[in-house]
């Protein structure tokens, strides 16, 4: 069964550095999405991605955050100066695209940043 | 979008029926219900989706009366496996972005 793939499964990086994680959706979804969940919390939108545009972004996206498909299978999220506040858990998602109305989204296994 | 509101948490032991029930008065005509399973440091899961009336799958159903504000996910015969969070979306956007609320801790105990 296709999955989403994220690597690297852990992230330690200090504060003010950049990140680049990455994801790998599944190859014929069209949709494209970033969450993030801070421990203990609940999951949070931060972007989706459609038509290699970005299509939608939450309050959490600001101008620290960017997203890039640079080729035809990779799908990442830069943060470009981290803080300590950036800890947390990013899922990246994917989504077919098909003809009608479906919300199941096939979540990757996360990768957890931790900022010190 | 439509708020949830769900049950922070539920215990239930292995072999028994559960039933989680989300209310979401503010429900919009052209929104779906869809629920979502959260394990410890994994991502979450897409379990069943419906409109109205019921849905039912391998793995759970999905009941939705006909004002369609509230909704309750049947999980028959639960194991221990079965320990998650689940999570009641309503909606999606045009995007299909997923809100998610708290969700309701689910504990199976043998």
């Amino acid at each position: 069964e296709p999955e989403v793939t994220q690597t690297p499964s852990h992230q330690v990086t200090q504060m003010g550095q950049e990140v680049i994680l990455r994801c790998v959706p599944i190859s014929n979804h069209l949709y494209f999405y970033w969450y993030r969940q801070i421990l203990g919390q609940k999951v949070e939108f931060l972007v989706s991605f459609y038509n290699n545009e970005i299509s939608e972004k939450s309050e959490i996206f600001d101008d620290q955050f960017s997203v890039e498909r640079p080729d035809g299978s990779n799908f990442t999220l830069k943060i470009r100066s981290t803080k300590l506040e950036d800890s947390a858990m990013y899922f990246c998602a994917s989504r077919p695209g098909l003809a009608g109305v479906s919300y199941e989204q096939y979540f990757g296994p996360g990768t957890r940043l931790t900022v010190t | 979008l439509a708020k949830t509101t769900q049950p922070i948490s539920m215990d239930s032991y292995e072999g028994q029926e559960v039933n989680i029930t989300c209310s979401h008065n503010n429900i919009a005509t052209n929104d779906y219900i869809t629920w979502y399973q959260q394990f410890p440091s994994q991502g979450p899961r897409f379990i069943i989706q419906g409109y109205k009336t019921k849905v039912t799958n391998e793995v759970a159903s999905l009941f939705i009366p006909a004002d369609r504000k509230s909704s309750t996910l049947s999980l028959p015969r639960v194991s221990l496996s079965d320990t998650a969070v689940y999570y009641c979306l309503v909606g999606g956007g045009s995007q299909g972005n997923l809100i998610f609320g708290k969700g309701t801790k689910l504990s199976v105990k043998p």
